[in-house]
């Protein structure tokens, strides 16, 4: 089984609709990322938490919210989502207390915005 | 603040030939340097890692990187791809002082042919 998973895997959604993806993960692990990739531009850091109580801002945070609702589950919300959040979205994490610990990947989701 | 410069969007090599995907760095202070693989459809997953210490290091699949802290380089090489390291490869940097983001590059991708 997946260590850290991500719901849906691919979604298609219209201008302004609220959107949700949902991450979650079984390392055990206390810090959480929301990356986007798209092509050309490498992956950029949206939102990150260290734990359930501690969370902040990315380089990419307009337009985007995040709820850490257990140690185990970080989502991310498009409130009203635009056609240039068409991405690849990953969520990832890793182990706390040093910032040199890899991070480890979920799948990805892909979502388009028409 | 850290970059991180992948000048090669894309390389492509003939199976058992060797490879070097160049990664360079830019920063003001001490840094931590990675690089990690995409296959298709795939997260990313860790590669390797330099902390410190020897600037020669080795990680999964024969792949190493060498650390050059004159040149601000940290190229990856393996000396002989195979059709299966067909993949995008991030170059990713990290401050070593207090809690900064994972800065990626915009990735090389591999495309190894028979």
């Amino acid at each position: 089984d997946a260590d850290v998973t991500q719901t849906p895997r691919n979604r298609i959604t219209k201008t302004g609709k609220r959107i949700m993806l949902e991450c979650s993960q079984t390392k055990g692990h206390d810090r959480m990322y929301w990356y986007r990739q798209d092509p050309g531009l490498g992956l950029r850091l949206i939102y990150y938490s260290f734990d359930v109580k501690d969370i902040n801002k990315g380089e990419i945070s307009d337009g985007y919210s995040v709820s850490r609702q257990a140690q185990a589950k970080f989502s991310l919300s498009l409130e009203s989502a635009i056609p240039n959040q068409t991405a690849l979205y990953f969520c990832a994490t890793s182990q706390g207390q040093v910032d040199y610990n890899e991070q480890f990947f979920g799948p990805g989701t892909r979502l388009t915005v028409l | 603040a850290q970059s991180v410069t992948q000048l090669d969007s894309q390389v492509p090599v003939f199976e058992e030939a060797p490879v070097e995907l160049r990664c360079n760095y830019s920063s003001s202070v001490s840094v931590y340097l990675f690089w990690y693989v995409q296959y298709p459809n795939q997260g990313l997953q860790l590669l390797l890692k330099y902390l410190s210490g020897s600037t020669l290091v080795k990680g999964i699949n024969g792949f190493e990187a060498e650390f050059n802290k004159s040149q601000t380089s940290f190229h990856l090489r393996k000396p002989s791809v195979h059709i299966s390291d067909t993949a995008e490869y991030f170059c990713a940097v990290i401050s070593n002082t207090g809690f900064q983001k994972l800065v990626f590059g915009t990735g090389t991708r591999l495309l190894v042919s028979p």
